[in-house]
C-alpha cells in the first residue's frame, strides 16, 4: 500500500527563522509525483512545491525548497525567512494514480 | 486561474436527508475529486473521476455516490446523510497527466444534526 506519514502534527517557529516539516512515503513505483500543499486557516489550500521523482535536483520556489532524497523516500519542506502568513496547514503529497495525502502538519509562525 | 467553486460554504443537514454537494470547475481540467478532511486524519479520498461519465473508488466510498454529467461539474451525493458524514468537504481538480498539482475549493463544511 502506498502511505504518506508526515511524523510532526504541530510545529512553531519564529519570525524571519528556519524551518523543516518531514515528510517520508512508502511505494513501489518509480516515476511519481511530490507535493506540498498549504492551507491557511478557513482559506484554501494551494499549492505550494511540486517535485518529480525522476528529477535529482531538490525543487525551490523563493522561500520554500526541498530535500527530496528518492532512496530514502523522503520529502522534506524547507521554510527559509518564515513569514506570519506562512501560518498553516502543510500537507504533503504524493501522485502516481491517485493523490495520497498525509496527514498534515500545523505550523504557526511566532511575532 | 483555475477556479472550482463549491456550492455551499457550510450546510447543515439533518440524519437520514439525501445531500448533494456541488463542484464546479472552468479550466477544462479531466480529472476531478472528492476528499474530506478530518482533524488527525489528513485529507482521504472518497471519489475521483478522470472523465465525464467516469468514476473510481477512493479509499473511503461507503454511502457516497458521485454524478459527473458534464466535464465541468462534479457531484457528491450523501444518499442518506449519518452524524459520521459530519466533516469539511473539498473538491479538487487537475489535468490528466500525473504532475498536475490539484486546484481546491474552499470546501464545505457539513454538519449532519
Amino acid at each position: 500500500a502506498q502511505t504518506v506519514t508526515q511524523s510532526q502534527p504541530e510545529m512553531s517557529v519564529q519570525e524571519a527563522e528556519t524551518v523543516t516539516l518531514s515528510c517520508t512515503y512508502d511505494t513501489s513505483e518509480n516515476n511519481y509525483y511530490l507535493f506540498w500543499y498549504k492551507q491557511p486557516p478557513s482559506r484554501q489550500m494551494i499549492l505550494v512545491i511540486r517535485q518529480e521523482a525522476y528529477k535529482q535536483q531538490n525543487a525551490t520556489e523563493n522561500r520554500f525548497s526541498v530535500n527530496f532524497q528518492k532512496a530514502a523516500k523522503s520529502f522534506s519542506l524547507k521554510i527559509s525567512d518564515s513569514q506570519l502568513g506562512d501560518t498553516a496547514m502543510y500537507f504533503c503529497a504524493f501522485r502516481t494514480y491517485k493523490y495520497i495525502f498525509g496527514t498534515g502538519t500545523r505550523l504557526k509562525v511566532l511575532a | 486561474d483555475v477556479k472550482v467553486t463549491q456550492s455551499s460554504r457550510y450546510l447543515v443537514k439533518r440524519t437520514g436527508e439525501k445531500v448533494f454537494l456541488e463542484c464546479v470547475q472552468d479550466m477544462d481540467h479531466e480529472n476531478m475529486f472528492w476528499y474530506r478532511q478530518d482533524p488527525g486524519l489528513g485529507l482521504r479520498l472518497i471519489y475521483f473521476s478522470y472523465d465525464v461519465k467516469m468514476k473510481e473508488k477512493g479509499d473511503i466510498p461507503e454511502g457516497y455516490s458521485v454524478s459527473r454529467e458534464k466535464k465541468e461539474r462534479f457531484s457528491l451525493i450523501l444518499e442518506s446523510a449519518s452524524t459520521n458524514q459530519t466533516s469539511m468537504y473539498l473538491c479538487a481538480s487537475s489535468l490528466g497527466a500525473s504532475e498536475g498539482p490539484q486546484h481546491f475549493g474552499d470546501g464545505t463544511r457539513l454538519s449532519i444534526l
